[in-house]
């Protein structure tokens, strides 16, 4: 257990359409990082949130968005969903990194097909 | 670009050998570099190593870095079904962004 929750933990959706993600990161935690894990890949980062701002991007198009709320949970939205889009999505949280080392804390995932 | 590169992507031991899984990378900015665990669903922590030539340790599982020649091993002896899983390396840049490796699936036999 590492107190970072995710919901929902599967969804499914056509594509075209738009999902939301959403994660409550532990507590403490001020920074939220997002990942995209498809099929026998490793994660890749989407993006990370410190204190309400986006703090990086990766390479994603922008039609995925997300948002950090003042009690430093997060969501990851994306609009337009395509097939390819159907994979893990891995919500993080961590202590700024720096002080810590940069030990993330994992969520168990939302797993999103699209279909 | 930024890399991560793991090898073999895949590893079939019986229970009792000892494997060695290897990650080098190419990453500007680096800070640490660590292993990951994934069995289901969310990568657990294993090491995070910064220094070279420190090995970790943390009972049949062990973790060095070489930093000259950009490379990590992680090292499991008398391995166990319960070692069955994904490991992926990582290397964190910057603040605490993370660039993953795809991982070696090891799968142990009884």
């Amino acid at each position: 257990e590492t107190g970072v929750t995710q919901s929902p933990t599967h969804l499914i959706k056509t594509r075209g359409q738009q999902v939301t993600l959403r994660c409550s990161s532990q507590s403490g935690h001020n920074t939220v990082s997002w990942y995209q894990q498809a099929l026998g890949q490793g994660p890749q980062f989407i993006f990370q949130y410190y204190r309400e701002e986006e703090n990086g991007r990766g390479n994603f198009p922008p039609r995925f968005s997300g948002l950090q709320f003042p009690n430093y949970s997060s969501e990851l939205n994306v609009n337009a969903l395509e097939l390819d889009d159907s994979a893990l999505y891995l919500c993080a949280s961590s202590l700024g990194g720096v002080k810590v080392g940069g030990e993330l804390f994992f969520g168990e995932g939302s797993r999103l097909t699209v279909l | 670009e930024d890399k991560v590169v793991q090898s073999p992507l895949s590893l079939v031991v019986h229970e009792g050998d000892t494997v060695t899984l290897n990650c080098s990378y190419e990453v500007t900015n680096f800070r640490s570099l660590l292993w990951y665990k994934q069995e289901k669903k969310a990568p657990t922590f294993l090491f995070m190593l910064t220094s070279s030539g420190i090995e970790k340790k943390s009972g049949r599982l062990s973790s060095i870095l070489d930093k000259k020649e950009l490379f990590s091993i992680l090292n499991i002896t008398a391995t166990q079904t319960g070692d069955s899983a994904v490991y992926l390396c990582a290397v964190l840049y910057n603040t605490d962004k993370l660039i993953f490796g795809t991982g070696t699936r090891l799968q142990v036999f009884p």
